[in-house]
């Protein structure tokens, strides 16, 4: 079975420095990879998503991750960060074998960015 | 712009009542879907559906049942709310290729079972 972790529940940050989250997949083929944000008491948005190709994907908001199929990776990035990305952050993936879009999420990544 | 429109927002509900939650769809998508979300847990599929008067069975389907009257609105029917059903409900949908596309996530329902 797939699975998605997100080894981080909270990580806090001064606004201005970068930001690096984590995540790992376990899934027998490639993937498709997404990572979504939650603002508070909003629904999920997405940031960006990877199906193939070039393994570095730019997002919404500045945001990029690299999917690393040697690691079984997903990392996402922001090299400056805002208050306003303070917010729940989810890895999610998709079985490329499997008919509609059923995502396995990890249990998010709570952000404070410090002002 | 995508729109998915969950109702109500919150709910208090009582232990063995029944509870419906409701989500209604302007995106003209085939699959729609309900999450729950809880702390730690992220976010685990309950039933999704593919085509009107049909649904299927997510990761987590005991204790809910689905309804999908119209490519537009898909329902999460709880016959017995209990205390473990206390969660963040979330309705999204997506069109139909493979894995590929983005879901459109509704602002959610906090459901309270007292």
């Amino acid at each position: 079975a797939q699975s998605v972790t997100q080894p981080d529940a909270r990580v806090t940050v001064s606004e201005g420095a970068s930001l690096q989250l984590r995540c790992k997949y376990s899934y027998s083929a490639t993937p498709y990879l997404f990572w979504y944000v939650q603002y508070p008491r909003q629904g999920l948005q997405l940031l960006l998503k990877y199906y193939s190709g070039d393994p570095v994907v730019q997002g919404v908001n500045s945001f990029e991750a690299e999917f690393s199929k040697s690691n079984s990776s997903f990392h996402l990035q922001k090299a400056s960060v805002h208050w306003s990305d303070s917010a729940v952050y989810f890895c999610a993936l998709s079985m490329t074998n499997s008919a509609g879009n059923k995502l396995t999420f990890g249990i998010g990544t709570r952000v404070l960015v410090r002002p | 712009e995508a729109a998915v429109t969950q109702s109500p927002r919150s709910k208090v509900a009582v232990t063995g009542g029944k509870v419906t939650l409701s989500c209604h769809q302007t995106n003209n998508h085939d699959y729609m879907y309900w999450y729950r979300q809880d702390t730690g847990h992220g976010l685990r599929l309950i039933h999704y559906s593919y085509v009107a008067d049909s649904t299927e069975k997510g990761d987590i389907p005991d204790g809910y049942k689905a309804s999908r009257p119209s490519q537009e609105n898909f329902s999460l029917i709880l016959e017995l709310a209990s205390l473990s059903q206390t969660a963040v409900y979330f309705c999204a949908s997506s069109d139909d290729r493979a894995g590929q596309n983005t879901l459109y996530f509704g602002a959610g329902t906090r459901l309270s079972v007292l």
